[in-house]
């Protein structure tokens, strides 16, 4: 089952304000990825972190991994219509070898 | 296009029938993995190649469930037997040989079983 608990579940906000999600687990991570996956897609990397306290950007998104390693956060600055979708955190747990845990999801819709 | 391909995009099958799932990889890619995706919920890890070698298989795998990567190159799911429970979208990615364990997704196979 799901080891990371991804939140809120569904953000609902206005174009241009700045969005915050996080996840969080009780397992130790070497790796958190965040993905965007769009309806009847497949998901999208938009950023990978691989050490403890990494701060990250890809243009308007910026994703921090924790430094306990158990967890992870992702903003969006200025958000606009395409950023709606799914947001998923993925990590690769400690002494795993390669596959992905991912959490639930974060709906995020834009309102115009 | 030199992203992951999958195919088909969508099958219909009956319960009990067969179905077979086809994956392409980014070409420079030796590693592949299969993903389950159920309505509402995060991809779950299903299996992973290394050239052609299969090195990590999840519960989740039932001995319904077989994979193959016969040259290292596109890898094939076959699920014998379907259920209702495993309509599901089926997910394959790749990532490169060395130290990168950023995965790329392909669109996926939506499996619907009646």
């Amino acid at each position: 089952g799901q080891q990371l608990n991804q939140s809120p579940q569904s953000m609902f906000i206005q174009e241009g304000e700045d969005v915050s999600m996080n996840c969080t687990s009780s397992s130790i991570f070497n790796t958190w990825l965040w993905y965007k996956q769009d309806p009847g897609e497949g998901p999208v990397l938009l950023i990978a972190l691989y050490k403890a306290g990494e701060l990250t950007s890809n243009g308007r998104l910026t994703a921090q991994f924790g430094i306990t390693r158990k967890d992870s956060f992702l903003n969006i600055s200025a958000s606009i219509p395409s950023d709606v979708g799914i947001y998923f955190c993925a990590g690769i747990l400690s002494g795993s070898a390669r596959q992905l845990t991912f959490g639930s999801g974060t709906q995020l819709t834009v309102l115009p | 296009d030199t992203g992951v391909s999958q195919d088909p995009r969508h099958k219909i099958t009956k319960r009990g029938q067969n179905v077979t799932f086809r994956c392409d990889p980014i070409s420079e890619h030796n590693r592949l993995y299969w993903y389950r995706q159920t309505l509402g919920q995060g991809p779950e890890f299903l299996t992973y190649f290394q050239n052609e070698a299969q090195l990590e298989k999840s519960r989740l795998l039932s001995d319904r469930f077989s994979a193959e990567r016969p040259k290292g190159s596109f890898s094939t799911l076959e699920i014998q037997r379907t259920e209702q429970g495993d309509s599901a979208m089926y997910l394959c990615a790749s990532s490169s040989q060395g130290g990168s364990y950023e995965q790329y997704f392909g669109p996926g196979t939506r499996l619907t079983v009646t």
